[in-house]
């Protein structure tokens, strides 16, 4: 069981680039959960698929943010024109049924210059 | 909404001694309730969930709940070096998928 596991480790982006961040859950979990992470806020929800379906994206941020699902090995969250209050660690987490432990990957690191 | 507060800040100690970990909650129909451990530039490892008053042990990580003080505490029992982390608590309900996590304790544990 490789866990979850999430690409790149590290990003670096120019103001106003986009951003392509992914995530392979643990074969045999249905239900995605994308978190980002910064010193002022903390550990945020941003957005839940369960069975590749959109659930719960109340924490995601109206513009620039999206985030798909097209297939049970693998999720995508999605920034555009990136700013540099984007800059944080985007976590992803795995669960057997959504309800049970999330299982979280490495993370990725994401910097906007 | 909930809110999760974790103390202390930063806590340091003495390999072999017991360190603890205090996590306060404010919706005390909360009843899921998970530690992590967060090891720097990595993923959160999950050590113990506890889902009613009393405590629970995994290995050297013991839980304490008390729902009616919204007091839940970890202890780690003869820390190590390795265990020198970011300690994050988590709440939830049962059947609520959505945590709400603290700000996390960092824990530097010397030899």
């Amino acid at each position: 069981n490789a866990g979850v596991i999430q690409t790149p480790r590290h990003k670096v982006t120019g103001k106003g680039q986009e951003a392509t961040l992914w995530c392979e859950p643990i074969s045999g979990h249905s239900a995605v959960f994308w978190y980002r992470q910064t010193i002022v806020q903390g550990l945020e929800f941003l957005t839940y698929f369960r069975n590749q379906a959109p659930i719960d994206d109340s924490g995601m941020p109206k513009e620039r943010f999206s985030a798909q699902m097209p297939n049970q090995s693998h999720s995508t969250l999605k920034i555009q024109s990136t700013q540099p209050q984007d800059s944080a660690v985007y976590l992803c987490a795995s669960s057997l049924d959504g309800l049970g432990g999330q299982y979280f990957g490495p993370g990725t690191r994401l910097t906007v210059l | 909404q909930q809110k999760v507060q974790q103390s202390p800040e930063s806590l340091t100690v003495s390999e072999g001694a017991m360190a603890s970990l205090n996590c306060t909650f404010s919706d005390g129909t909360s009843n899921n309730f998970r530690w992590y451990r967060q090891h720097s530039a990595k993923g959160l490892e999950v050590l113990v969930s506890i889902f009613s008053d009393g405590e629970k042990e995994e290995g050297r990580f013991t839980a304490h709940l008390n729902r009616a003080n919204l007091h839940v505490s970890l202890h780690i029992r003869e820390p190590q070096p390795s265990d020198s982390a970011v300690y994050l608590c988590a709440v939830s309900m049962t059947g609520n998928y959505k945590y709400v996590f603290g700000a996390g304790t960092r824990l530097k544990v010397i030899a």
